[in-house]
């Protein structure tokens, strides 16, 4: 798990504003999956991505989206920021998708104000 | 959709006693079922997960037990150490999906 890494670490926006944050998973890897943590809550799934590909996504509007690179890297992008987007926003790593161990990133931390 | 559901939200016990943190899920066709430790500010981190096809996995001073029947899980730490504080989730992938679905967690605070 030490090997996903996140940028940036922390970021303020203002209401309605757009963010994209990026994530790079373990060397090998092929999956990224996304998620939101709202402070005193378990992690949100938002999207997974294999191969390119979107595999699932969670209960979250059209504002959020993602994509996925050739080197398996991914950004999470959110438009038309509201307060309530105010959240950690971690980014997990597998080796394919499907039942395999997630191992997350150290998260970018997100004030919406 | 799944619905995994998390007890006790808090959790205190003396420095070398065990603790038991228990999880329900609904979806039974859910078939992999991890557990992770979150100090704070710091992410999650996986501790020991276990399949459908088992029932019970150890490691070291944790284990984890899986009824199916019954759709619960529960992990277990023995000889608690200070070390061991921090919030405890437990999760599950559904059946035909590739996202985890957590529980609310376990805040764990293992006095001295």
């Amino acid at each position: 798990d030490a090997g996903v890494t996140q940028s940036p670490t922390h970021l303020i926006k203002t209401r309605g504003q757009h963010v994209t944050l990026r994530c790079s998973p373990i060397s090998g890897h092929k999956s990224v999956s996304w998620y939101q943590q709202v402070l005193g809550q378990g992690p949100q799934f938002i999207f997974q991505y294999y191969e390119k590909e979107e595999r699932g996504r969670g209960n979250f509007p059209d504002r959020f989206s993602a994509r996925q690179f050739p080197n398996y890297s991914s950004e999470l992008n959110v438009n038309a920021l509201l307060l309530g987007d105010s959240a950690l926003y971690l980014c997990a790593s597998s080796f394919a998708a499907g039942t395999y161990e997630q191992y997350f990133g150290p998260g970018t931390r997100l004030t919406v104000t | 959709g799944e619905n995994v559901e998390q007890h006790p939200s808090t959790l205190s016990v003396q420095e070398g006693d065990s603790a038991v943190i228990k999880c329900t899920y609904s979806d039974s066709a859910s078939n992999y079922f991890p557990w992770y430790k979150q100090e704070l500010g710091k992410r999650p981190q996986l501790i020991i997960d276990i399949r459908s096809n088992v029932g019970e996995k150890k490691d070291q001073r944790i284990a984890v037990t899986l009824n199916k029947t019954a759709k619960h899980f529960s992990l277990h730490i023995t000889e608690t150490q200070p070390e061991d504080s921090a919030v405890y989730f437990c999760a599950a992938i559904p059946g035909g999906a590739d996202g985890l679905t957590f529980g609310k967690g376990t805040h764990l605070i293992i006095q001295p």
